[in-house]
């Protein structure tokens, strides 16, 4: 069984400030993981995903994500914060031992929040 | 390129009427298909999916049925509605389930559809 744990419900920071988003995981086999974010009313938006090689992996609007296998994590990274980065955000998991259809496990989101 | 229509955007229903909701994908062929319902705006609720026309697998017992009559449509239907049905409804699709090369394939999501029963 795959599962995904995002321990924190909701982060604050301040504009300007590095912003990152925690993400644990658990699957047999390779991970294959993603990040999406939520804007208000809105489908869900891909923002970067790590397949395999370099552990640093570097997305949309300036996110990077960084793979930690011994620790079983992918956390979301920002160097510098937007306002407009307040939304809400998932992570998500695919095992390479999956079933025939290749289920994603969700985790139960991280509200981020950056204030001025 | 590839898109996902999803509509209405919003909807209000009262209980014990019927519901459809629809998504249509541009751009590619055999997609996967799924339906999401999202509830409180936080965690996602797997509900169907799709692997070709009328193949539909549920995920959880519920009030709702999934169809897809087409490759690249899939519906959502309930013949009666609960109150417990409120929710953020989301389809999304990825590339066919094809072993190795779609395991990387991230799901694309359609801007969704905020049903409120009455």
């Amino acid at each position: 069984a795959q599962s995904v744990a995002q321990p924190e419900d909701q982060v604050n920071v301040a504009e300007g400030n590095p912003l990152t988003v925690k993400c644990t995981y658990s699957v047999s086999g390779n991970p294959y993981l993603f990040w999406y974010v939520q804007y208000p009313n809105r489908g869900l938006q891909f923002l970067l995903k790590y397949i395999t090689g370099d552990n640093l992996v570097k997305g949309s609007y300036g996110f990077e994500a960084e793979f930690n296998k011994s620790q079983t994590s992918f956390h979301l990274k920002k160097p510098s914060a937007l306002v407009s980065d307040s939304a809400l955000y998932f992570c998500a998991v695919r095992a390479e031992s999956t079933d025939s259809w290749g289920k994603l496990q969700f985790g139960a989101g991280t509200q981020v929040v950056v204030t001025p | 390129s590839q898109t996902i229509h999803q509509w209405p955007a919003t909807l209000v229903q009262p209980v014990g009427s019927p519901l459809s909701l629809e998504c249509t994908v541009e751009g590619t062929s055999n997609p996967n298909l799924y339906w999401y319902r999202q509830a409180a705006g936080r965690g996602l609720q797997l509900l169907f999916y799709s692997i070709g026309i009328d193949q539909i697998s549920s995920e959880v017992p519920q009030n709702l049925s999934a169809s897809r009559p087409q490759d690249r449509q899939f519906i959502l239907s309930s013949k009666k509605l609960l109150l417990s049905d409120s929710g953020f409804y989301l389809c999304a699709w990825s590339v066919l389930w094809q072993g190795a090369t779609a395991l990387h394939s991230p799901l694309h999501f359609g801007n969704g559809t905020r049903l409120t029963v009455t």
